[in-house]
């Protein structure tokens, strides 16, 4: 069965400094990745996807996410964090099996950024 | 439409009610889901579509949660005989491609916050 971890409940950091979230994955075939933000009282937000190719990749509002195979972990990352990236952040993941594919989410971690 | 159409935006019933959710999709997208979100937390899985075709219902918590999606557009998420418990958010979400070729994002609805009283 696939599923998705998410460690870290909360994450602060201060305006300015890189930020890294944390996701790790297990499926059964090859993963398609995404990230989504919720900022309060929103509903989900498409960040970024891995589906294939290069392992890093770049989304909205300046985050990137970099796929590691070996480690099966997709953590989101922004080299400059702003006080308005703060919210709820969600690692999702799909197996690639046809018959395991539905789209799974973790439990989410709160970015706080303080100025 | 636009965007993914959910309604009623909130809805209060009393306990043992019936109730039942609508979602209304992205327009030509063949996927749907429907979640369970509670505050602060991930968004729970409960079923899913491809067209009008039920895929996986395995995260349906029991008899009393149904759905459907019978010409492959709008889908109905119905709760029979509510209790305090299934107070949350309801969440539908869309998808453009189908089972075995998916590689684009889901797009999700406002959602609707159900309480049970």
């Amino acid at each position: 069965a696939q599923s998705v971890a998410q460690p870290e409940d909360q994450v602060n950091v201060a305006e300015g400094n890189p930020l890294t979230v944390k996701c790790t994955y297990s499926v059964s075939g090859n993963p398609y990745l995404f990230w989504y933000v919720q900022y309060p009282n929103r509903g989900l937000q498409f960040l970024l996807k891995y589906i294939t190719g290069d392992n890093l990749v770049k989304g909205s509002y300046g985050f990137e996410a970099e796929f590691n195979k070996s480690q099966t972990s997709f953590h989101l990352k922004k080299p400059s964090a702003l006080v308005s990236d703060s919210a709820l952040y969600f690692c999702a993941v799909r197996d690639t099996l046809r018959n395991t594919d539905k789209l799974i989410f973790g439990t989410g971690t709160r970015l706080q950024v303080f100025p | 439409g636009a965007g993914v159409s959910q309604s009623p935006r909130y809805k209060v019933t009393k306990r043992g009610q019936d109730v039942a959710l609508r979602c209304d999709p992205i327009s030509g997208h063949v996927s749907l889901y429907w979640y369970r979100q509670a505050l602060g937390q991930g968004p729970e899985f409960l079923t899913y579509f491809n067209y009008e075709a039920q895929q996986d219902k395995s995260g349906l918590p029991n008899d009393r949660f149904s759905a459907e999606r019978p010409e492959g557009s709008i889908s109905t998420l119905t709760i029979q005989r509510t209790e305090q418990r299934d107070s949350a958010m309801y969440r539908c979400a869309s998808i453009e491609g189908a089972s075995g070729r998916v590689n684009t994002e889901a797009f999700f609805g406002q959602g609707t916050r159900l309480t049970v009283v």
